[in-house]
């Protein structure tokens, strides 16, 4: 398995503002994929983010809200801009480990208020 | 497309009663299939998984069986705790080249235990 940190684990934010979230994983890792949970809903791909090339977003998200950096194997941002309560949810940073059957694992999310 | 349908909650029980929470999916490869669990004010953890047709994953007393003929996962228990009480999300990957990519989630559901 893996041990992956996220930082910041709450926070509220106010309308208008943007804000990075950190993602750590102890180990190094090819794929990383950051997701979105809304209140009371599963689970959404938000983009895939390899190290050293572009991140690929999934349908209906786009990189000038939800810009991502991958600078190396271990480690991650993801940036929600000019927030609206709408993106209040859980962000969460996941890793494939290929050692484990290609499982993918979770950190334990940024849960985002935007007021 | 690829999907992953749940049943609805909330599931409510009586501590050591029997559990199971249905899932079937639709794919058009040879996916790998999940259970995952997010605890109260929690991320999300892996619960257990079976990557090709007649695997069983097990896991703290939970248990799924992969039946590619019925293309189902169901979930079950044979005596619940109330610390079982969380949201389950049935899930899929697919394999691609023998790497897998994102996860597509079902919408969760909500186990509540009762003493």
């Amino acid at each position: 398995s893996a041990v992956i940190s996220q930082k910041p684990s709450r926070d509220i934010c106010q309308r208008g503002t943007s804000l990075t979230i950190q993602c750590q994983v102890d180990s190094q890792v090819t794929m990383m994929f950051w997701y979105r949970q809304q209140p009371g809903q599963s689970l959404t791909l938000i983009a895939t983010a390899n190290q050293g090339s572009e991140a690929t977003y999934e349908s209906g998200f786009v990189i000038d809200k939800f810009p991502i950096s991958r600078p190396n194997l271990t480690f991650s941002t993801l940036t929600v801009s000019n927030m609206s309560p709408e993106d209040s949810s859980i962000y969460l940073c996941s890793v494939r480990i290929q050692s484990s059957g290609n499982t993918i694992y979770f950190g334990e999310g940024s849960w985002l208020t935007v007021v | 497309g690829d999907s992953v349908t749940q049943m609805e909650g909330p599931v409510t029980l009586s501590e050591e009663a029997f559990l199971t929470i249905n899932c079937t999916y639709t794919a058009t490869g040879y996916p790998s299939l999940f259970w995952y669990v997010q605890y109260p004010g929690e991320g999300l953890q892996l619960l257990l998984k079976a990557t090709k047709a007649d695997d069983k994953g097990s896991n703290k007393g939970f248990e799924a069986t992969y039946r590619k003929e019925t293309t189902s996962f169901h979930l079950e228990k044979g005596s619940v705790q109330v610390s079982d009480s969380a949201v389950y999300f049935c899930a899929l990957t697919l394999a691609y080249g023998g790497a897998t990519n994102k996860l597509i989630f079902g919408t969760g559901t909500l186990l509540a235990v009762q003493p």
